[in-house]
């Protein structure tokens, strides 16, 4: 049972453009939501995070956008550059004692300079 | 520098053999934890130990063990059992009742050959 939904598996996008990635979840107990960057042969690394207290996080051109009756959760990257080239995850966990990171499969983003 | 240092980087393994991961943290992390990666499957979590002596499976755990003898130290055997241990290896860690500090090692790259 696949809990974190993540679309799409790949993007390409030009340089100074908008990145998309979506993330569906499915357990209402989830109350925190990060997402990783990855690059390769690297582990990943936070990037940006959000609870679901708020509808939106902005950190610099990286934004979390957050719809607690959807279940979905987003990661826009504004003026996207060749060195956002990566592998991106959503996650989720409920918090309290089961900390548990679960993730989405990733999405593979390529920035064309 | 604080951090998690996964070792070695590319391991081989004849068929039939076990093999063991290393993973090393001084981040004072009560929590660790074992993520197997597959091309388009993203983190699959195989064991997670929240305090030392202690361990729980996770969702991929056969064919796998681990041990938690010191705090610092969350090392990985991969079994003869595991029918397809050909991946990459990410051991992470975190501080317990929270994912803020979710850190992530550089990973380890098995080939069996």
């Amino acid at each position: 049972q696949q809990q974190v939904k993540q679309s799409p598996q790949s993007l390409i996008v030009q340089k100074g453009g908008i990145s998309i990635i979506n993330c569906a979840y499915e357990n209402t107990a989830f109350d925190y939501f990060p997402w990783y960057q990855q690059f390769p042969g690297k582990g990943p690394a936070l990037l940006i995070a959000i609870r679901p207290d708020v509808s939106e996080k902005k950190e610099g051109r990286f934004t979390i956008s957050f719809n607690k009756s959807a279940k979905q959760f987003s990661l826009h990257i504004m003026d996207s550059q060749p060195g956002d080239s990566a592998t991106y995850f959503c996650a989720a966990t409920p918090g309290g004692s089961n900390y548990k990171l679960t993730f989405g499969k990733g999405t593979l983003l390529t920035v064309n300079p | 520098d604080g951090g998690i240092t996964q070792s070695p980087k590319y391991l081989f393994r004849k068929e039939g053999q076990n093999v063991t991961l290393s993973c090393e943290q001084n981040l004072n992390h009560d929590a660790m934890y074992w993520y197997r990666q597959d091309p388009g499957q993203g983190l699959r979590l195989i064991y997670y130990s929240q305090i030392v002596n202690d361990f729980q499976k996770g969702d991929i755990a056969e064919g796998y063990s681990v041990s938690r003898e010191k705090k610092e130290s969350f090392p990985l055997t991969v079994t003869s059992a595991q029918k397809n241990p050909t991946a990459f290896y990410l051991c992470a860690s975190s501080i317990p009742g929270t994912a803020y500090g979710y850190t992530f090692g550089s990973g380890t790259r098995l080939t069996v050959v």
